[in-house]
């Protein structure tokens, strides 16, 4: 089964500095990487998504993310960040279940918070 | 297109009531998951349906159940509730077709169990 380690659980910064968030997973075999937003009290919004090609992808709200596969990362970054980019950030990883299923497990999350 | 409608929004139950949530997908999906979202475990998987059968299923206890809609509606019932079933539980569902895990998510259930 898959793991995935996001290594910061809060990350502080101040508006318009840039911003990285860690990612790593276990597995080296086939994958599909993603991040998630949250905002308080709603669900889960996708930001961006890893399936095949160019290991840089560019995602909503100005994200972009890098998947390295030598050191199973997929970091998430923002050159400048904005107070209302503060949320919870998760990042999945889905590999094939039974069924033809792929079941996407979340690490942690890491809380963005964007002073003024 | 209307996204993935879960409820009710908020609900409290006592210990040793049963609860069901419920869940309408995207129009199209036919893949339903549940996940358990709390502060000390994060986002856990609970179970994933499609055409009505359930076709994973993660390491929740039997009080957990859900089922699935031949128009892909989902429900998911906890019997038997204790404290530690209070969460957020989010439902999400996804196109077949493209079929790499990425999840179409509700705004949730919370469950509070007094």
């Amino acid at each position: 089964a898959q793991s995935v380690t996001q290594l910061d659980s809060q990350v502080p910064v101040f508006e318009e500095a840039p911003v990285e968030l860690r990612c790593n997973y276990s597995s080296s075999v086939s994958v599909y990487l993603f991040w998630y937003v949250q905002y308080p009290n709603q669900g889960l919004q996708l930001l961006l998504k890893y399936l095949s090609g160019s290991t840089l992808v560019k995602g909503i709200n100005g994200f972009e993310a890098e998947f390295n596969k030598s050191q199973t990362s997929f970091h998430l970054r923002k050159p400048s960040v904005h107070i209302s980019d503060t949320a919870e950030y998760f990042c999945a990883v889905s590999d094939q279940a039974s069924g033809g299923s792929y079941i996407p497990t979340f690490g942690r999350g890491t809380s963005l918070i964007v002073h003024p | 297109k209307a996204g993935v409608t879960q409820t009710p929004r908020y609900l409290i139950k006592t210990r040793g009531q049963q609860v069901t949530l419920s869940c309408s997908p995207i129009s199209g999906h036919r893949s339903v998951s549940w996940y358990q979202q709390t502060p000390g475990q994060g986002l856990q998987f609970l179970f994933e349906y499609f055409s009505e059968t359930q076709r994973n299923k993660g390491n929740f206890p039997g009080r957990f159940s859900g089922r699935q809609f031949s128009n892909s509606r989902s429900e998911m019932n906890v019997s038997t509730l204790e404290l530690g079933d209070s969460a957020l539980y989010l439902c999400a569902s996804s196109l077949l077709g493209a079929n790499t895990g990425e999840l179409f998510f509700g705004e949730g259930s919370r469950l509070t169990v007094l």
